[in-house]
C-alpha cells in the first residue's frame, strides 16, 4: 500500500520568502501525486498534481513541486509566500495501478510572518 | 455553479448514538467518496460510492456504512459512537471514479 511521509508539522517563514514544503512518498510504481491546501474551516483545494510527463508541475496560487523519483520526494516549492498563503498544506499519493484514492499525510502547517 | 455541500456543519452526540451525515456533489459529478479527518491529522479514506454502490473501502470497522442516492448525494452513517470518532469528516465528490477530488468543507463531529 502506498504512504505518504510529511516530516516537518509546522515551517515559518517571512512573508516575501521562499517556501518549500517536504513530501516523500512510497509507492512500487509511479504514482499519482498531489498537493492540496486547507484553509481554517474551509475543505481542501487541490493546488497541483502529477500524473506523468514534465516532473515539474505548476500549479495554483504560483506553487509548482517537482517530482523526482530517485528520491520519492514531491516538494512542494513558492519563490515568494504571501500572508494569505498560511494553511495547513497536505501531500497526498495514489495508486497509478490501482485505486487512485489519494493517500493523505499528515499534513504541514505554514506559519506566515508579516 | 454550487460545489460540494454537506450537513449538518457541527454536531454533538454522545457514546453510543448513532449519526447521519450528509453530502451533495459538485453539480455534474457522480461520484463520492468520504474521509475521516481527526485532529492534527491528515484525511483518512473511508469508502467510496459510484453508481449506488460502495466501490472501495479503507481501514474502518463496518460501524462506518454509507448510501448514494439517484440524485448522486450520499450519506454517511456511524453507529455505536465512540469518543475516537470525534473528527472532521469530508465529503469528495468527482466525476467518475477518477476524477479530481472537490471537497465540501466538512461536518465537524464531537462525541462526548
Amino acid at each position: 500500500a502506498q504512504s505518504v511521509t510529511q516530516p516537518d508539522i509546522h515551517i515559518t517563514v517571512s512573508e516575501g520568502a521562499s517556501l518549500e514544503l517536504r513530501c516523500n512518498y512510497s509507492y512500487g510504481a509511479t504514482p499519482y501525486l498531489f498537493w492540496y491546501v486547507q484553509s481554517p474551516g474551509q475543505g481542501l483545494q487541490l493546488l497541483l498534481k502529477y500524473f506523468s510527463g514534465d516532473t515539474l508541475v505548476q500549479g495554483i496560487k504560483g506553487f509548482e513541486a517537482e517530482f523526482k523519483r530517485s528520491q520519492s520526494s514531491f516538494n512542494l516549492r513558492k519563490p515568494s509566500v504571501h500572508w494569505s498563503d498560511a494553511a495547513e498544506y497536505f501531500c497526498a499519493v495514489g495508486a497509478s495501478g490501482g485505486s487512485y484514492i489519494p493517500t493523505f499525510g499528515r499534513g504541514t502547517s505554514l506559519i506566515v510572518h508579516p | 455553479d454550487a460545489g460540494v455541500t454537506q450537513s449538518p456543519t457541527h454536531l454533538i452526540k454522545t457514546r453510543g448514538q448513532q449519526v447521519t451525515l450528509r453530502c451533495s456533489p459538485k453539480s455534474g459529478h457522480d461520484t463520492v467518496s468520504w474521509y475521516q479527518q481527526a485532529l492534527g491529522q491528515g484525511p483518512q479514506f473511508i469508502f467510496q460510492y459510484y453508481e449506488e454502490e460502495e466501490r472501495q473501502r479503507g481501514n474502518f470497522p463496518d460501524r462506518f456504512s454509507g448510501h448514494q442516492f439517484p440524485n448522486y448525494s450520499s450519506e454517511l452513517n456511524v453507529n455505536a459512537l465512540l469518543l475516537g470518532d470525534s473528527a472532521l469528516y469530508l465529503c469528495a465528490s468527482s466525476y467518475g471514479q477518477l476524477g479530481e477530488l472537490f471537497f465540501g468543507e466538512g461536518s465537524r463531529l464531537t462525541v462526548l
